[in-house]
């Protein structure tokens, strides 16, 4: 049940793009993203509804296909400050998530 | 400052001594859930709560209960903890009546080592 994230890591220079999906064996109602840096708490990039509906950042964008229930996170011109662990998270019901391994995302100078 | 406290920050503990570690959130969110975090796992859901009247099992709730008594406190209870419990613990709160389709707002983590 809980979704597969790919790629498990990835090593950026700064200006670089980066994408990390997430997929589902089950149908989503919604899918959600959060970025973790070390030693703190997770905080929300991203909320993707069924139907298209998105709700999220500005810099960081996102995409949700819901035949094939998968997600995608764009990353364009990666800065430093973009370093750290990426979390989707997949609901199902409407009442909780199910999150993934996570994406470790480093961004060099 | 609208935020999620968690308390104690860090704990280390033996086998079977009863602990409670508590959550509590000041932005009158109807969502309260609780998380653990582990190497390469991600974040596992324990418990969750809708609001003050309903509360359900996530994905590991065996070991762990919890109490939903008024709106801002969803402490978690640890009756007798075993070390297969020692991990990194978060508690999450979100404005959603209807399940998490808003953003959660996540405490600051509490590290539970048990020996």
């Amino acid at each position: 049940q809980q979704p597969v994230q790919s790629p498990q890591a990835v090593i950026l220079r700064e200006g670089e793009d980066a994408v990390i999906n997430c997929s589902s064996s089950k149908a989503l109602y919604s899918v959600h993203w959060y970025r973790q840096k070390h030693g703190e708490a997770p905080v929300f990039l991203m909320i993707l509804l069924k139907g298209g509906e998105q709700k999220g950042h500005e810099k960081i964008s996102a995409s949700f296909n819901e035949k094939k229930q998968q997600s995608s996170l764009y990353l364009t011109a990666s800065q430093l400050s973009y370093s750290g662990t990426y979390f989707c998270g997949t609901d199902l019901y409407g009442n909780k998530l199910v999150f993934g391994a996570g994406t470790i995302l480093r961004v060099k100078s | 400052e609208a935020q999620v406290t968690q308390n104690p920050r860090y704990l280390i503990t033996v086998t079977g001594k009863k602990l409670t570690v508590t959550c509590s959130q000041n932005m009158n969110h109807e969502y309260m859930s609780w998380y653990r975090q582990d190497p390469g796992l991600g974040l596992r859901q324990i418990y969750y709560s809708m609001n003050v009247e309903v509360t359900d099992k996530g994905d590991v709730p065996e070991g762990y209960k919890v109490s939903r008594k008024e709106k801002r406190n969803f402490p978690l209870i640890l009756e007798s903890p075993s070390p297969n419990q020692t991990s990194l613990y978060f508690c999450a709160s979100s404005p959603g009546t209807s399940g998490p389709f808003n953003e959660q707002f996540f405490g600051p983590g509490t590290r539970l080592t048990v020996l």
